[in-house]
């Protein structure tokens, strides 16, 4: 079945403790992204990835690390999580081109909160 | 200012109606037009895009882009329990942001029997 998967879906830790949260997609796609999505505040783009070895920020990426070293996985890494970093997350997938960014193949989301 | 604005609602409509979600945004680079659906408990999946200004029908939903007046919406003819959702807007430029993806806040549907 072609999906995005996140891991952990829920998770709660304490102020500092550096956490990933990880993000595999099956489709072969090269575009990946994560996503905040906070009640009042929409979905927020973090991080994105146009391909292997390729990142750049999104609106928000304060406090925030990707990495992406392969085309399947898409880490996200909170090295010094703080509790305004409670959110929901989503990762996001999409095959390369101008028209297929618009159609994005989103993770199950992962519930975080920081303590 | 944010750059998309979406009334968060919440919207209640009867089975039936035509619902009419809206959003404004005021980056002039924006070129591509989506409509994302997200279910409670789920991610967001795509409804429809549109690029630059026009309409696009597709069954009971569609999308109209107003690039003159920065102004996109959603129509939903004939309503249905299943539409109950919330519903998020995007927008992208072209170019060397091709990238880059801007929601609105996201209107809650309801549309009870």
């Amino acid at each position: 079945e072609a999906q995005v998967t996140q891991n952990p879906r829920y998770l709660i830790t304490v102020t500092g403790k550096k956490l990933t949260v990880t993000c595999s997609q099956n489709m072969n796609h090269e575009y990946m992204s994560w996503y905040r999505q906070d009640p009042g505040l929409g979905l927020r783009q973090i991080y994105y990835s146009m391909n292997v070895e390729v990142t750049d920020k999104g609106d928000v990426p304060e406090g925030y690390k990707v990495s992406r070293k392969e085309k399947r996985n898409f880490p996200l890494i909170l090295e010094s999580p703080s509790p305004n970093q409670t959110s929901l997350y989503f990762c996001a997938s999409s095959l390369w081109g101008a028209g297929s960014y618009n159609e994005q193949f989103f993770g199950p989301g992962t519930r975080l909160t920081v303590l | 200012q944010k750059e998309v604005e979406q009334d968060p609602g919440p919207l209640s409509v009867p089975e039936g109606a035509i619902v009419s979600l809206n959003c404004t945004y005021s980056n002039s680079a924006f070129q591509y037009f989506m409509w994302y659906r997200q279910y409670s408990r789920k991610g967001p999946e795509l409804l429809m895009y549109t690029y630059s200004s026009g309409n696009k029908e597709d069954g009971r939903f569609t999308a109209q882009v107003d690039k003159s007046s920065k102004y996109i919406s959603l129509f939903i003819r004939d309503s249905q329990p299943s539409d109950s959702a919330t519903y998020l807007c995007a927008m992208r430029a072209g170019g060397t942001s091709y990238g880059k993806l801007t929601f609105g806040q996201g209107t809650i549907l309801t549309v009870h029997p």
